[in-house]
């Protein structure tokens, strides 16, 4: 069974870092790509970006692109959604997705950035 | 970017009636690249068809999806109580940069 296990909630406070994990199982980690995705309170689904666990290559939608870094553990099947620099505007709902389409989804992690 | 543009906003149906979900690309798909989600409050996003027209496993064949190159459609036969929540489309090119619609909220009349 394909299972994506995120790591737990989070509350940070503006301008510090944070990096956030999921652990992937039941099926070949390096041979599907694994993305993110954003949902602020109460609003919809934005894809954030998608790493191929092979050779990293990593695709980044604009609006995110230099806000935050997807990477990997290969030795360890995970994946990372990491900002060096947490705003308020960053609190949201995120998870993990395997593949495309996004057939498996992590249970979410839920960031909470406030002063 | 290819922007996903899904209609109604909302939908105010009623249990046993028929549902019917659009899902505009502002770019022709190729492949029909596009995918159908459920999300259930506190939930994560469930996929219900993939490549335009595919039933994930699992998914009832009250869900079914249909359309080529822009325009996309999810229909929802015979609605069930557990229905009424929000359905997403997306699109996953193989350029890898997918992206959703803004999401139709299906709620009861």
């Amino acid at each position: 069974e394909v299972q994506l296990v995120q790591s737990g909630a989070e509350v940070k406070k503006p301008g510090e870092s944070l990096k956030i994990s999921c652990q992937a199982s039941g099926y070949t980690f390096i041979s599907s790509w694994i993305g993110w995705v954003r949902q602020k309170p109460g609003k919809g689904l934005e894809w954030m970006g998608i790493i191929y666990p092979a050779d990293s290559d990593t695709r980044y939608r604009t609006s995110f692109q230099g806000r935050v870094t997807i990477s990997v553990d290969k030795s360890i099947s995970t994946a990372y959604l990491e900002w060096r620099s947490l705003q308020a505007s960053d609190t949201a709902m995120y998870y993990c997705a395997r593949g495309g389409p996004t057939s498996h989804w992590g249970q979410g992690t839920l960031v909470t950035v406030s002063s | 970017e290819i922007v996903l543009t899904q209609s109604p906003g909302t939908v105010s149906l009623s249990p046993g009636e028929t549902a019917i979900l659009s899902c505009r690309a502002s770019q022709s798909l190729s492949g029909n690249l596009l995918a159908w989600f459920q999300q259930k409050p506190g939930q994560a996003p469930r996929l219900l068809i993939y490549g335009a027209s595919t039933r994930a496993t699992g998914v009832p064949d009250r869900f079914s999806g249909s359309g080529s190159g822009t325009d996309f459609t999810l229909t929802i036969s015979r609605l069930e109580p557990e229905d009424f929540v929000v359905y997403y489309c997306q699109q996953y090119d193989t350029s890898r940069l997918y992206t959703f619609g803004q999401g139709t909220k299906l709620e009861i009349k």
